[in-house]
C-alpha cells in the first residue's frame, strides 16, 4: 500500500551493526505495528504504539528498540544486530474508528544480518 | 490466550475449481476476524473481515468467507479459483482485551494451477 512506506526495502548487514528501519505513514492513522514475517511463523508482532506517547512491547520484543517521532513515522532499531534477525519487517498502521479494524501494511523490509 | 490456526501449509486447486482456505480461531468474547493475502514481494493487502452481522463475508478479488461460531471457523473461500489467486494467504484476530492487538495464522500458500 503506498500510503505506508518502508525504507530500506533490502539491507544486508553484519553482526553487532546497529540497525535502523524506518516506517512513514500519510493515513493519518494513530496506530502503528511492527511485525517480522519467518516462513512458517506467519508474522509476530515486535512493538505496536497506539499514538506519539505509547509505546508497547509485543511478543518478540528482546533485541529490538522503537520510536514514534510523530504521528506518521515509526522506525525499528535493531542495537546490535545478530543472524537470527534476518527476516522479512513490516510496518502497519490501523484506524482508532469503530468498524475501521483493518490494518495497512507497507511493502517490507528484507533484513539480512551475516 | 487467543489464537489463530491455519492447518494447511498449502493448498493446491484447479483454475476453475472452488477453493477453500481453512482458519480456526480461539477468543474470549466476540471475535474480529480478517483475512489477508500477500503477493510475492508485496506487503499484506486487506480481503475481508467479520465484525458483526451476517455470517457470509464478501471481500475483494471475489473472495468471501463463513464465520462459523459453533466450529470457531472462518474458512476462505472464491467459488471459481484464477491462477493470479496464487498467493500466500493469512488469517487474523483482533485481540479485544483493552490492547487490540492482531493475531496472525502462519499463513497458507495458495497453488492455482492452469
Amino acid at each position: 500500500d503506498a500510503d505506508v512506506t518502508q525504507t530500506p526495502r533490502n539491507r544486508i548487514t553484519k553482526t553487532g551493526k546497529r540497525i535502523m528501519l524506518e516506517c512513514s505513514q500519510t493515513k493519518g492513522h494513530d496506530r502503528m505495528y511492527w511485525y517480522r514475517q519467518d516462513p512458517g511463523l506467519g508474522l509476530r508482532l515486535i512493538y505496536y504504539s497506539f499514538d506519539v506517547k505509547d509505546i508497547n512491547k509485543g511478543e518478540i520484543s528482546d533485541g529490538y528498540s522503537v520510536s514514534r517521532q510523530a504521528q506518521a513515522k515509526f522506525s525499528l532499531s535493531l542495537e546490535s544486530a545478530i543472524p537470527n534477525q534476518t527476516a522479512l519487517y513490516f510496518c502497519a498502521t490501523s484506524d482508532l474508528g469503530v468498524g475501521s479494524n483493518e490494518q495497512f501494511f507497507g511493502p517490507g523490509t528484507r533484513l539480512t544480518v551475516l | 490466550a487467543q489464537s489463530v490456526a491455519q492447518p494447511e501449509d498449502q493448498v493446491n486447486v484447479a483454475e476453475g475449481n472452488p477453493l477453500t482456505v481453512k482458519c480456526t480461531y480461539s477468543v474470549s468474547g466476540n471475535p474480529y476476524l480478517f483475512w489477508y493475502v500477500q503477493y510475492p514481494n508485496r506487503g499484506l493487502q486487506f480481503l475481508l473481515k467479520y465484525i458483526t452481522g451476517d455470517n457470509l463475508v464478501k471481500g475483494s478479488y471475489g473472495f468471501e468467507a463463513e464465520f462459523n461460531k459453533s466450529q470457531t471457523s472462518f474458512h476462505l473461500k472464491k467459488p471459481s479459483a484464477l491462477v493470479s489467486d496464487s498467493a500466500l494467504y493469512f488469517c487474523a484476530v483482533r485481540e479485544f482485551s483493552g490492547t487490540y492487538k492482531y493475531i496472525f495464522g502462519t499463513g497458507t500458500r495458495l497453488k492455482v494451477l492452469a
